[in-house]
């Protein structure tokens, strides 16, 4: 199966502060998504985004699918943006497969 | 409309006791799977299944299984319960088994 890497893991900003969140796929993906989880566990989807660039707000994302990556862009971010960033995306075997996360703590 | 709903929300057993999970997709979804999330880690995947078939299997003991119901709704039971089976455990539905994934809250397992 496909092989996903987040970086940075960790990110701490201050409020108001932009930040680029990047994923790596080991091989061609579809269906790749981008999803926020709360400190209470909820996944929120962001984008599906297998190609191009969407906005939403203060949240953007760019996918180079002839690369194999994606990026996250935070604008302005708030305290309420904390918490875990997860990409992932489905390989030939249909699975969907997520990366190790990238921790966001925005101080106040 | 409602999202992916799943219960419980939580669950304590013992080890060596079964548990049943269950979930509603998002009406007009045909595609059901399963995650596992443990802490600190991303969700792994257990299983989907779209039309009441099973369309993939991640790498998990034959402890764990699941099915899909004429109205979609899904069923995860985890026999023989280990500690190691501590976790979040997620639904997500799509309108196809390639389309993007919606996810329920969890069903958090906590094995004593």
């Amino acid at each position: 199966g496909i092989q996903v890497e987040q970086s940075p893991p960790d990110l701490i900003l201050q409020e108001g502060a932009n930040s680029t969140l990047r994923c790596n796929f080991s091989d061609s993906v579809n269906n790749l998504q981008w999803f926020h989880q709360n400190p209470w566990g909820q996944l929120i989807n962001l984008f599906y985004i297998p190609s191009g660039t969407k906005q939403n707000g203060r949240l953007s994302a760019t996918t180079v699918a002839t690369e194999r990556y994606s990026l996250l862009y935070i604008s302005s971010s708030q305290t309420t943006d904390s918490g875990v960033y997860f990409c992932a995306g489905t390989g030939a075997n249909s699975k969907l497969t997520f990366g190790k996360g990238i921790t966001l703590s925005v101080r106040p | 409309d409602a999202g992916v709903t799943q219960s419980p929300t939580h669950l304590i057993k013992t080890r060596g006791q079964q548990v049943t999970l269950r979930c509603s997709p998002i009406s007009g979804h045909k595609s059901v799977s399963w995650y596992q999330q443990v802490l600190g880690q991303g969700p792994q995947f257990i299983f989907q299944y779209y039309e009441k078939e099973e369309r993939g299997r991640g790498n998990f003991p034959d402890r764990f299984s699941a099915r899909q119901f004429p109205n979609y709704s899904s069923e995860l039971n985890v026999n023989a319960l280990l500690l190691g089976d501590s976790a979040l455990y997620l639904c997500a539905s799509s309108l196809h088994s390639n389309q993007p994934q919606h996810f329920g809250d969890g069903t958090r397992l906590s094995i004593l």
